[in-house]
């Protein structure tokens, strides 16, 4: 069963660059035709989509955040990844990478970013 | 973008009992609509694609239907491991995917 696990700092100061890194196991994505996406989650609040990476690269994101987020996929490591920039405390929550079959079909554990000085 | 509204947003409901949850889209979604079970602590789980599809291992207790713009999650019999949070999530015109606020589902 696939199996992805988020990677990344837990906290990160104001105005900075949040990067995370998704590991992918128990399956592939070389060769793959998936979708991957990003999804967050305020503490106590829903879901919010915030980016999707297709196996070749091709990247959708929020338009809420358009302009502070950068995706990419390393097929090779079995890796996506995802930069934001410029982060405010409205950034702190978890985060979770999923495969993206227009659903989300099977999630990360999930990893809580909190922005703080 | 499409706006997903659930409703109630707290259920309170016996184990046993059927529960009813409702998921509106704010214009047609044919049958792209997905449903998660979100615990405490626990990343989401896909319960529910295409509106009434059942996820692979997902008892049968639980059922979708609905198109257009009005969808419903039904649990037909409580148990105790379904007290959690349940959205709904729409994939007919992306980006953005939208969620549902969620529905909270405890007990009474």
């Amino acid at each position: 069963q696939l199996q992805l696990q988020e990677s990344g700092p837990g906290l990160v100061k104001p105005s900075e660059t949040l990067s995370l890194t998704c590991t992918v196991s128990r399956g592939s994505l070389s060769g793959g035709t998936d979708y991957w996406g990003w999804i967050r989650q305020a503490p106590g609040q829903g879901l919010e989509w915030i980016g999707t990476i297709y196996y070749d690269g091709t990247a959708y994101h929020a338009a809420s955040l358009k302009g502070r987020l950068t995706m990419s996929i390393d097929r090779s490591k079995n890796q996506f990844s995802l930069k934001l920039t410029s982060v405010t405390v409205a950034d702190t929550a978890v985060y979770y990478c999923a495969r993206n079959e227009n659903w989300f079909d099977s999630w990360g554990q999930g990893t809580l970013v909190t922005v703080s000085s | 973008e499409i706006v997903m509204t659930q409703s109630p947003a707290t259920l309170s409901v016996s184990l046993g009992e059927r529960a009813t949850l409702s998921c509106r889209a704010s214009q047609s979604i044919s049958s792209d609509l997905a449903w998660y079970q979100q615990k405490p602590g626990q990343a989401p789980r896909l319960l529910i694609y295409r509106a009434s599809i059942r996820a692979t291992g997902i008892p049968a207790r639980f059922s979708g239907s609905g198109s257009g713009t009005e969808f419903t999650l039904t649990i037909s019999s409580l148990q105790s491991e379904d007290f959690a949070i349940y959205y709904c999530q729409q994939y007919s015109i992306w980006p953005p995917y939208t969620f549902g606020g969620g529905t909270k589902v405890e007990i009474k």
